[in-house]
């Protein structure tokens, strides 16, 4: 079964630093681009960041670069995001995301989400 | 950055309805547009990529039209499992960008 299970989230203050995690399982974590989407409570989803298959190329969102940094280790199969400065405009919901193989940029995969609060 | 526009907000219906979810991007991305569901409390599926390709398992009363800069969604005779949120998003360039989401509620 294809699975992805993002830890990490938590409480953490305006300017503190927390670092999510993914966990990818049932397919080649190496094949495929990833990304990072986030939807605060109540709100719409937004597109926080995307690797490629062996981390050489990154891109971020305006309201997270310089703030945030996407890595992966393809070796663990996991995806990870540095998320510093954090703001409280930065609470969400965190979903790591697998890219839908082809030509174009769709999320096929998500996990069940990492909450992040800053307060 | 494209900027998604989705109307109507919500929409009410009853199960059998055909309902109708427009996607309009501010600059042209051919049929780079993806469609997802999202359930109360649940994570987003995708339903629809490329404009019209509707993702394994997806029922066929999904489908999706368009390209350039307008696109649609349509739910053909729409089941209780359908009463959910709906965000288009362009595939076409970074930073990627959703729609704010079409809530399609009962009637």
């Amino acid at each position: 079964e294809v699975q992805l299970v993002e830890s990490g989230g938590g409480l953490v203050q305006p300017g503190g630093s927390l670092r999510l995690s993914c966990a990818a399982s049932g397919f080649i974590f190496s094949d495929d681009w990833m990304h990072w989407v986030r939807q605060a409570p109540g709100k719409g989803l937004v597109w926080v960041s995307r690797i490629n298959r062996d981390g050489s190329s990154k891109a971020y969102a305006d309201s997270v670069r310089g703030r945030f940094n996407i890595s992966r280790d393809n070796a663990r199969n996991t995806l990870f995001l540095q998320m510093n400065s954090l703001r409280a405009e930065d609470t969400a919901v965190y979903y790591c995301v697998r890219d839908r193989p082809g030509d174009n940029f769709y999320m096929d995969v998500w996990g069940k989400g990492t909450t992040a609060t800053v307060s | 950055d494209i900027q998604m526009i989705q109307s109507p907000s919500s929409v009410s219906a009853s199960v059998g309805d055909r309902v109708t979810i427009t996607c309009r991007a501010s600059q042209h991305i051919s049929s780079w547009l993806g469609w997802y569901q999202q359930k109360p409390g649940q994570v987003p599926r995708l339903l629809i990529y490329d404009a019209s390709s509707l993702e394994s398992g997806v029922p066929s009363r999904f489908s999706g039209s368009g390209s350039g800069t307008d696109f649609t969604l349509t739910i053909n005779g729409l089941q209780s499992e359908d009463f959910a949120t709906y965000y288009c998003q362009q595939g076409s360039s970074f930073p990627l960008t959703f729609g704010q989401g079409t809530k399609v509620e009962i009637k």
